[in-house]
């Protein structure tokens, strides 16, 4: 059984590019939020998707966009961007919609914008 | 917003001494996850605090949920260094959201 999955381990960008990170859930899970960790601190919520659909948002710009496919799997896109953004990028899945459910995480992306 | 702060920021102990980290927020909590993220790792939930002065046992680990659900802790007994890494309270804030607390970075001395 297949944990969560993250595409790249690792990226470097310049600023002002644009950047997508992909997340295969855990086997059976639906729902997918997506975290930013930059170091030393803890996992800032970004997004959460179920159903397709965004249903949650945190205090990220518009330059941070998601999408969900039918297969639960998810994207990450990141435009424009600064070197702010640099941190480790987490996918957490969970199953159903209530939000009393454990939240696997995957290993992340660490992305290091120059 | 909600705050979320943990105590102590750090802390270095010998190995089998107790360790325990404090979560305190600004609100009223519904509940509250346990995540421990080892270094280089990824967090791993541990643990999820629903009741009223819950408290909840695994191995060495003791967690528990205030009375007036506003704060939580977590208290490792004879720590190992297996126990090494930051532990993150991550409270449920409303609306599908968790937000994660600072964390406590644990340090175990061999």
């Amino acid at each position: 059984d297949a944990g969560v999955t993250q595409s790249p381990t690792h990226l470097i960008k310049t600023r002002g590019q644009q950047v997508t990170l992909r997340c295969s859930p855990k086997s059976g899970h639906d729902t997918v939020s997506w975290y930013q960790q930059a170091l030393g601190q803890g996992p800032q919520f970004i997004f959460q998707y179920y159903e397709e659909e965004e249903r949650q948002r945190g205090n990220f710009p518009d330059r941070f966009s998601g999408h969900q496919f039918p297969n639960y799997s998810s994207e990450l896109n990141v435009n424009a961007l600064l070197l702010g953004d640099s941190a480790l990028y987490l996918c957490a899945s969970s199953l159903g919609p209530q939000v009393e459910r454990e939240q696997y995480f995957g290993p992340g992306t660490r992305l290091t914008v120059t | 917003g909600q705050q979320v702060m943990q105590i102590p920021q750090y802390q270095h102990v010998q190995e089998g001494e107790d360790f325990t980290t404090y979560c305190n927020s600004s609100t009223t909590l519904s509940n509250i996850q346990w995540y421990k993220q080892r270094p280089g790792g990824h967090p791993v939930f541990l643990i999820q605090l629903v009741k009223s002065g819950e408290v909840k046992k695994q191995k060495r680990l003791t967690f528990q949920f205030g009375e007036a659900k506003k704060n939580s802790s977590l208290h490792i007994t004879a720590t190992q260094t297996t126990d090494v890494g930051t532990y993150f309270c991550a409270p449920y804030s409303g609306t599908y959201k968790y937000i994660f607390g600072t964390g406590t970075r644990l340090k175990v001395l061999a």
